[in-house]
């Protein structure tokens, strides 16, 4: 079982904010260790949408957006549209060198 | 331009040994800090995390898995292979290789389309 907890789905209309939670520990994301995000489209492989808890790679859209506090990081998506709908994954690690994916979030778009 | 590609077994039998290959492009495991992972994913559960190796050759693995695998590297070939012992019938899913950006971050920035692997007698 996974040491990140994420709400198992978030739903909106399009045009609408949502917001999911990856909530870890004091040895993982609570002793400052990065958060990255990862959305996996039905079928596909995941592809890194945040790295270093709010930096977004090039070419993904500005409407992605993480922050982190404490032992938890969040993942924001302004503006939803239909091609959001996917499954998004958290992602840290410890002093060990040891990674840990979430639980996922399924987003429904509605 | 970075690419992944995972190749293998299609189908073991429960006690088998699997042995996945990736083979990827576009960057060298000579180069500081750089590292290939592993991740699994059962069908229509969570990315496991299983393993990486480093540049340097330093291997780390998932806890909960240790006893069961072996990541390997050829340089020369630009290949890392994943050996699991003992497969189970709970170990079906698809198996992932990823560039690993860096041992200091832990970020995997881009990914092989993943090989279904299906465990059963």
């Amino acid at each position: 079982q996974s040491v990140l907890t994420q709400p198992p789905s978030v739903s909106g209309a399009p045009g609408q904010r949502v917001t999911m939670s990856c909530t870890g520990s004091s040895s993982n994301i609570g002793a400052g260790y990065d958060v990255h995000w990862y959305q996996q489209l039905p079928g596909t492989a995941p592809k890194l949408l945040i790295h270093g808890n709010n930096n977004r790679p090039s070419g993904v859209p500005d409407r992605f957006s993480g922050s982190k506090s404490g032992t938890s990081a969040s993942l924001a998506i302004t503006g939803l549209q239909a091609e959001d709908e996917a499954d998004y994954y958290c992602q840290s690690y410890d002093s060990s060198l040891t990674a840990f994916f979430g639980t996922g979030t399924k987003v429904s778009v509605l | 331009q970075i690419t992944l590609k995972e190749s293998g077994p299609t189908l073991v039998k429960p006690t088998q040994t699997l042995t996945l290959t990736c083979t990827f492009s576009g960057f060298s495991l000579r180069t500081s800090g750089v590292g290939v992972g592993w991740i699994r994913q059962p069908p229509g559960k969570a990315l496991e995390w299983l393993g990486v190796i480093y540049w340097d050759d330093d291997k780390r693995y998932s806890p909960s898995l240790k006893s069961r695998l072996t990541i390997t590297k050829d340089t020369s070939k630009n290949q890392v292979f994943l050996t699991m012992t003992n497969m189970d019938p709970v170990d079906t899913g698809t198996y992932y290789c990823a560039h690993d950006y860096s041992n200091y971050v832990m970020q995997f920035d881009y990914w092989g389309q993943g090989t279904l692997v299906t465990v059963s007698s």
